[in-house]
């Protein structure tokens, strides 16, 4: 069946450490995006990529980095700039003009 | 820019009632999609229902159905006889056709009562 991968679910993360969220589709989808989501809050656009090794900044991008050097990956790097990346991250893809594939998210949490 | 607006972040209603959560955007292209998602507290964000700025009758998918008044600028999402499955967390979302990325409202808690 077609859809998104992330992993993994969980991700625990030390002081000053970077850390990749994966995030794989297999919907042949052009677009895809990071987003962040904080206990009982709406999310937030980090990344996202129309086509492959091309990628724009979100409203939240600072701490952040990603690649999209295949069609199917679009990994998330939360670097050490990121002064507070305890969150849930949500990877999304999309193509034309219908609505967003979620992944089931990648819960971090700095230790 | 463009602005969702979900101004309860939590509501009750009990099982079989049909309750209505609200959504109004803020938006000056004349092209765009309104959407409806579901997040169960397992994380997953599901997809409920679409409305295109262009669609003259109101979408339904069993029992979601949006209530679109555009000269309003809401987007309200109407969920009929409530099962207790329903109890999760909804967002209004609406995609930006410039840029070919959506802006998501804070989103409602919805508990369903038995």
């Amino acid at each position: 069946d077609g859809g998104i991968t992330q992993s993994p679910k969980y991700l625990f993360r030390k002081e000053g450490q970077n850390v990749t969220l994966s995030c794989e589709q297999n919907l042949n989808h052009d677009a895809m995006y990071w987003y962040r989501q904080d206990p009982g809050q709406g999310l937030r656009l980090i990344y996202y990529s129309q086509i492959v090794n091309d990628f724009q900044k979100g409203d939240i991008a600072e701490g952040y980095s990603v690649s999209r050097e295949k069609k199917e990956s679009f990994p998330l790097t939360v670097t050490s700039a990121q002064k507070n990346p305890t969150a849930f991250y949500l990877c999304a893809s999309r193509v034309g003009g219908y609505g967003y594939t979620f992944g089931s998210g990648t819960r971090l949490t700095v230790v | 820019a463009q602005k969702i607006t979900q101004t309860q972040p939590g509501m009750f209603v009990q099982e079989k009632e049909a309750v209505t959560l609200d959504c109004t955007y803020d938006t000056s292209d004349q092209s765009y999609g309104l959407f409806w998602y579901k997040q169960p507290s397992s994380g997953e964000m599901i997809f409920l229902i679409y409305q295109g700025s262009y669609d003259e009758q109101n979408a339904t998918e069993g029992r979601y159905s949006l209530n679109f008044q555009k000269a309003r600028k809401s987007a309200n999402l109407v969920i009929s006889a409530s099962q207790l499955g329903d109890s999760a967390m909804y967002f209004c979302a609406m995609n930006d056709p410039l840029f070919n990325k959506f802006y998501f409202g804070s989103g409602t808690k919805l508990n369903v009562k038995p």
